[in-house]
């Protein structure tokens, strides 16, 4: 069945350090792909998504590209701050009717000043 | 506005309890999920309702009963529950039920069962 798999964390950077949390998943057909964040105490929020293949989701400063070759959807920041310290979530929703998110197990990120 | 709201945030029941926990969207979505997450887990998928009809139940214990009135609302009955049971419970929402369309979340109702 289809799979997604994160980097374990927790992530502990500096402010200002480059972000890169790896995401490589497994399915059939071409699914589509997300980032979630939550924050402590907070629902899922999403950060940012792509459908097809050689796709760049990007928001608040966030960025991932769809990489079929490599079925790789790895999220990237440029400068973290504190305020992005929070647990981030890869998923995919198949190619199937179902809508059925299928999570990475989170990597926790926290970004010291 | 991407926003759904859940009741309550918090809420404290026994085993023997009747409750309901409700969602809320006003997007004009036509597909509504429940989710359950544990701590430090990443949600699990309980429920979907496309077009007010029950689309998927993923072998959810019969004491969750969910209930869909009307386009904009979701409800989930809770009844004779488990310690095991407390969780965050998160509904969504999203345009329709199939992919691409990305599912949006309301902030959660925090079950404690004891």
């Amino acid at each position: 069945g289809d799979s997604v798999t994160q980097m374990e964390g927790p992530v502990t950077l500096s402010e200002e350090a480059f972000l890169t949390i790896n995401c490589t998943y497994t399915a059939t057909g071409y699914p589509s792909l997300f980032w979630y964040v939550q924050y402590p105490g907070e629902g899922l929020q999403l950060l940012l998504k792509a459908t097809k293949a050689d796709d760049k989701g990007s928001n608040k400063g966030f960025e991932a590209t769809y990489r079929k070759e490599t079925t790789s959807f790895h999220l990237e920041k440029g400068s973290v701050q504190v305020s992005d310290s929070a647990v981030y979530f890869c998923a995919l929703v198949g190619s199937g009717n179902t809508g059925k998110l299928i999570f990475g197990q989170g990597t926790t990120l926290q970004v010291k000043p | 506005d991407t926003e759904v709201t859940q009741t309550p945030k918090h809420l404290v029941m026994g085993m023997t309890n009747k409750k309901s926990l409700k969602c809320e969207q006003h997007m004009g979505h036509r597909a509504m999920y429940w989710y359950k997450q544990k701590a430090k887990k990443p949600p699990e998928l309980m429920f979907v309702y496309s077009y007010e009809k029950l689309s998927i139940n993923e072998s959810v214990p019969s004491r969750f009963s969910p209930e869909c009135p009307n386009s904009s609302l979701l409800n989930l009955h809770l009844h004779a529950l488990q310690p095991e049971d407390s969780a965050l419970y998160l509904c969504a929402s999203s345009e329709r039920q199939t992919t691409p369309y990305e599912q949006y979340f309301g902030p959660g109702t925090r079950l404690t069962v004891t």
